[in-house]
């Protein structure tokens, strides 16, 4: 069953901002993964955070992970117009033992960055 | 290297025609995972194996069937379509073990009318 879920559903701003997309999980995890997903195109991986992490860097990326409030968020920062894109976070589901080998993916956040 | 790579990537079906979409991937992944996608619906995972020759069921099974034949290679199989099966369907592999990424393919739009 869906274990995690995006807020906000869509979100738009404009270029050079910061975006946050937040995503909330049911159960207890071992990992969190954000995924971008292009208009027509199939997702790609951004960024995986363990359990034991508070906070994970990659380029212009920020994942923090709260445990204690099963929550994590999406910090893009100096956004582009190629951002725009949708945004999953992916988890294992609920009563999966913490193995996220059969993950699960939220239902998305739509963020266009205006130019 | 190719990566995923999805067959065919449009389909259009008439109610009650069968049809296979192939999943192939390069980079000998362990696990293979076949999605579908749905406006409002988010990601769900229709079926996935974790090793050749072996299956399992996922969320939303009903009305597919899968093989795993080869490593490289996930089938996807619709033996009586349904409208209800009109989506986007992804799929994705793994490297073995409990943690690690998903590699997905471009996806294929199959309309059943």
């Amino acid at each position: 069953s869906q274990q995690g879920e995006e807020d906000p559903q869509a979100l738009s701003i404009q270029e050079g901002e910061n975006a946050t997309m937040n995503c909330s999980y049911k159960t207890s995890i071992n990992n969190l993964q954000w995924y971008r997903q292009n208009s027509g195109r199939g997702l790609v991986h951004l960024i995986l955070i363990r359990s034991n992490e508070r906070e994970k860097h990659s380029g212009r990326l920020r994942v923090t992970l709260d445990t204690s409030k099963k929550s994590s968020s999406l910090l893009i920062t100096a956004s582009r117009a190629a951002d725009t894109a949708s945004y999953f976070c992916a988890t294992p589901p609920v009563g999966g033992g913490g193995s996220n080998y059969k993950l699960t993916f939220g239902k998305g956040t739509l963020l266009t960055v205006n130019p | 290297n190719a990566g995923v790579t999805q067959t065919p990537k449009f389909r259009v079906l008439k109610t009650g025609q069968s049809m296979t979409l192939l999943c192939a991937q390069d980079m000998n992944h362990e696990y293979m995972y076949w999605y579908r996608q749905d406006p409002g619906m988010g990601l769900r995972l229709i079926h996935y194996s974790v090793g050749e020759g072996t299956t399992a069921k996922g969320e939303v099974p009903d009305g597919y069937n899968v093989s795993r034949l080869k490593k490289q290679n996930f089938l996807l199989g619709l033996e009586s379509a349904a409208p209800s099966q009109t989506s986007v369907y992804f799929c994705a592999s793994k490297p073995g073990g409990p943690t690690g990424e998903l590699f997905f393919g471009e996806g294929s739009r199959l309309t059943v009318l």
